[in-house]
């Protein structure tokens, strides 16, 4: 079992649309989780990160954790074209400093 | 702005011939990471340097080796590039203190490689 599991996608969702990302992760300590944004050929950009049980919202970004079901997700609102790019989720584990990543999910956002 | 810097962005190498990718940081970051990105996979972390204490990852290739000089700077060095180590090479910085488990990484642009 990997580590970090995406969903797969790729996701195409219409502009003004709600993108949802999914990321399970399988270490049960794991304390910190992260998603990055990729644009292609470009480095991970943090976008948020989360650390204790809920929601967390930073302008059109809501990030969900439910570390019983081992679960984090984000949500963009009112997706734009400038959305589009790969998204990746980031956990730490072995309740170390060290994350590990999941392979990303690609975002399309059509016009 | 405080930052991540790498260089060269993009290098091209020949099958055998040994090169050094640069980062430096500006963000005094006590740790320093390298990661190899293939296309539409996850980063993997190479090796990362803790202050001045070198961590390898059990499957990193002997051939990568790093070294930090100083707290600002660290490289990777390639001994005799392979094909397969044609990838983004990304290096990233955090602060860790205490327990160290709520701590970002920001990563720099990154460094294709290509080896011909």
């Amino acid at each position: 079992q990997k580590e970090v599991e995406q969903n797969s996608g790729p996701l195409s969702v219409p502009e003004g649309a709600i993108a949802s990302l999914n990321c399970t992760y399988s270490d049960r300590v794991s304390q910190s989780f992260f998603w990055y944004r990729q644009y292609s050929g470009k480095s991970p950009e943090l976008i948020m990160s989360i650390y204790s049980n809920g929601d967390k919202e930073d302008g059109r970004f809501t990030a969900q954790l439910n570390k019983a079901s081992q679960y984090v997700s984000l949500l963009i609102r009112d997706s734009q074209p400038s959305d589009s790019a790969t998204y990746l989720c980031a956990v730490n584990v072995a309740n170390d400093y060290k994350l590990s990543f999941g392979a990303g999910t690609t975002v399309t956002v059509r016009a | 702005d405080a930052m991540v810097i790498q260089n060269p962005r993009y290098q091209v190498t020949q099958f055998g011939k040994p090169v050094t990718l640069s980062c430096s940081q500006t963000l005094n970051h006590n740790v320093m990471y390298w990661y190899q990105q293939k296309s539409s996979q996850a980063p993997k972390l190479l090796f990362h340097y803790y202050d001045k204490d070198f961590n390898n990852e059990a499957d990193t290739p002997d051939n990568f080796q790093s070294r930090r000089p100083n707290t600002s700077f660290c490289f990777l060095d390639i001994r005799s590039p392979g094909l397969g180590d044609a990838a983004m090479y990304l290096c990233a910085t955090s602060r860790v203190s205490g327990q160290g488990i709520y701590n970002e990484q920001f990563f720099g642009p990154g460094t294709r490689l290509t080896v011909l």
